[in-house]
């Protein structure tokens, strides 16, 4: 079975500094979806950024990327320029290519200080 | 353009009782998958539903049951309510396709408390 982990409960940044959230997944799957999502006290889950397994070259959208290490099975988001607005639950999930059925990770709490 | 509702925002059960929450999809969206967050941990699965069918079903007994409408619209019902189904129920909906998984938008949940 699919696993995701997320090995650090909590994490914390100053304003307009740079930060790195840590994944590792287990699959034997070769072809697979990897996401970032950002979950604020409003609850809502938004999508912050995907990775598709078969590409080699690291997703970015905006300040926020990714280091895609697909032998390792690590998916480390890296939010640079932090923002107040930041401030989240971090979650990093898992979807097998053939099911959009998501496997989250149990989340990252990111401060972000002034 | 509305994202996705859920309703209500806030529940509170006795132990024992039966619940439905509701969700409606994003416009344009005809799948609506349903996901169990206990507090401090991730989102889980619980079931997806497309043309009115279950589709696919995560580790949930069978007091958690579902239905989807024409209209695509969906509800989740538990029976029996535990202490332990206290979490908030996060509704999603996506597009079917080969693309769906990137087409995920989420509800803002229901509460669910069982005393």
């Amino acid at each position: 079975a699919q696993t995701v982990t997320q090995s650090q409960p909590e994490m914390s940044v100053q304003e307009a500094e740079t930060v790195t959230l840590s994944c590792t997944y287990d699959t034997s799957e070769s072809d697979y979806y990897l996401f970032w999502y950002k979950q604020p006290p409003s609850r809502q889950m938004i999508l912050v950024i995907r990775q598709e397994a078969y590409k080699q070259q690291n997703a970015t959208e905006n300040r926020f990327s990714v280091n895609f290490q697909k032998a390792a099975k690590s998916f480390s988001l890296k939010i640079s320029d932090s923002q107040l607005g930041d401030a989240a639950m971090y979650f990093c999930a898992y979807s097998d290519y053939n099911t959009d059925k998501l496997i989250f990770g149990t989340g990252t709490r990111l401060q972000v200080f002034p | 353009d509305a994202g996705v509702t859920q309703s209500p925002t806030h529940l509170i059960k006795t132990r024992g009782q039966q619940v439905t929450l509701r969700c409606s999809p994003k416009s344009g969206h005809d799948t609506v998958s349903w996901y169990q967050q206990a507090l401090g941990q991730g989102p889980q699965f619980i079931f997806q539903y497309y043309e009115e069918e279950e589709r696919q079903r995560g580790n949930f007994p069978d007091r958690f049951s579902g239905h989807q409408f024409p209209n695509y619209s969906s509800e989740l019902n538990v029976n029996a309510l535990l202490l332990g189904d206290s979490a908030l129920y996060l509704c999603a909906s996506s597009p079917l396709g080969p693309d769906s998984t990137h087409g995920y938008t989420f509800g803002s949940g229901t509460r669910l408390t069982v005393v």
